[in-house]
């Protein structure tokens, strides 16, 4: 089945501990991108990888890291963790094609909690 | 960062009602993209158009590109309690190369049986 899996789903952590949210694409899948969502806020991007090695910022990517060493792969690193950061988190991949990076597929979220 | 302006912001109708929403924007784009949030999940696409004028439709869904580029509406005909969710519009400025789309703060829609 193709899909774009996140974990963990749920995490509620402290100011300052280290976390890492992965996220991994069955698809063969080129694009591969980062969106946190908040009440009233919508979809805004973090940041966005259009291959492997390469990743570039998105509208918010203060406090957050990604790296793309492997295609199917591209986890979300917060190094620093604040209570701002605490938001629901979705992967999104698709082709990279004439016109596929518009057509994203999306993981189930994860839910993060800053205390 | 830029948004598009989508409305209504929310709609609560009765079972078998048509809807309409739209999404609106003072800059042209050559992609617009509909997507449906259930609650719990992650958006998952509707429908993706990719010329002015262009209109697609999907079951009971249909979407039109605006002539101006500028703008883009999705119909639901004969609305039904599964099509609860909220309704997100999306635009890509660049052909063949959507890195960046932009987002509307999306439609929350409600069904009552």
């Amino acid at each position: 089945e193709a899909q774009v899996t996140q974990n963990p789903r749920y995490l509620i952590t402290v100011t300052g501990k280290k976390l890492t949210v992965t996220c991994s694409q069955n698809m063969n899948h080129e694009y591969m991108s980062w969106y946190r969502q908040d009440p009233g806020l919508g979809l805004r991007q973090i940041y966005y990888s259009m291959n492997v090695e390469v990743t570039d910022k998105g509208d918010v990517p203060e406090g957050y890291k990604v790296s793309r060493k492997e295609k199917r792969n591209f986890p979300l690193i917060l190094e620093s963790p604040s209570p701002n950061q605490t938001s629901l988190y979705f992967c999104a991949s698709s082709t990279g094609l004439m016109h596929g990076t518009g057509e994203l597929f999306f993981g189930e979220g994860s839910r993060l909690t800053v205390l | 960062g830029q948004q598009l302006n989508q409305s209504p912001q929310s709609m609560f109708i009765q079972e078998g009602e048509d809807v309409s929403m739209n999404c609106t924007s003072s800059s042209i784009f050559n992609t617009w993209l509909w997507y449906k949030q259930e609650p719990g999940e992650g958006p998952v696409l509707l429908i993706a158009l990719y010329k002015a004028g262009e209109l697609t439709s999907n079951g009971r869904l249909t979407a039109q590109f605006g002539i101006t580029r500028k703008d883009s509406f999705l119909n639901i005909s004969a609305s039904i309690p599964s099509d609860v969710g909220i309704y997100f519009c999306a635009a890509g400025a660049n052909a063949g190369n959507n890195r960046k789309l932009i987002w509307g703060l999306g439609t929350s829609l409600a069904v009552n049986p």
